[in-house]
């Protein structure tokens, strides 16, 4: 079956490391994205990508980046991690335009920055 | 900008109708959707509406869409404890194919 895989699913670091959070989809999904869940926030967008090559900046994209070499995967980094970036971070994908838009979500990444 | 807005807290009986609402802000959105996460899992697609309906019904649930007040909600007949979870409402925002704006959620605590 087809599915989207995170790893690691739990990571504890500390401030100013670099942490990279991949994001595996063998849907074959061209739209991928990232969000962030916190208490209170729900989930919001960190990055997203249309299809190869394409990255966009979310609503909370400051000290995050993404690149997307190929179809599967949209690895997130953080490049200094901060103690605000301690979240539990969720990886999803869809297909095209011109269906649902239905989100196909990870099982999620906790991480802890300290 | 966009908004999505919803209460933090529901507490129902069991057998009970569970009713969670929504406002949203984008009034070209063409889907607006309820997403279900159950602890530690990630967020699941519950049941969606495309922009020109009023109403959809699915077995339990029944999803009404108010155009007029940008107003969503999602009535759960006969709730049960496995209904317990956060539930999410979330709108497509036009212009951004499958970009989703999502509310806090919604927790939904089911009691005997």
């Amino acid at each position: 079956d087809a599915e989207i895989t995170q790893s690691p699913r739990h990571k504890i670091t500390e401030t100013g490391r670099q942490v990279t959070l991949a994001c595996h989809q063998t849907w074959n999904h061209n739209n991928m994205f990232w969000y962030r869940q916190d208490l209170g926030h729900g989930l919001r967008l960190i990055h997203y990508s249309y299809g190869v090559q394409d990255t966009n900046k979310g609503e909370v994209s400051d000290g995050y980046s993404v690149s997307r070499s190929n179809t599967e995967d949209l690895p997130l980094t953080l490049e200094s991690a901060a103690s605000s970036q301690t979240s539990v971070y969720f990886c999803a994908s869809s297909e095209g335009q011109g269906n649902t838009g239905e989100l196909f979500f990870g099982e999620g990444s906790r991480l802890t920055v300290l | 900008g966009e908004d999505v807005e919803q209460s933090l807290f529901l507490s129902v009986r069991e057998g009970d109708s569970s009713v969670i609402n929504c406002t949203y802000t984008d009034s070209s959105s063409t889907y607006l959707y309820w997403y279900k996460q159950e602890p530690g899992a990630g967020l699941q697609l519950l049941t969606y509406i495309f922009s020109n309906m009023d109403m959809k019904q699915d077995q339990r649930l029944t999803v009404l869409l108010n155009k007029k007040d940008k107003h969503l909600s999602l009535r759960i007949a006969d709730t049960q404890t496995g209904d317990s979870a956060i539930y999410f409402c979330a709108e497509s925002l036009s212009g951004g194919y499958n970009k989703l704006i999502f509310g806090a959620g919604t927790r939904l605590a089911v009691h005997p």
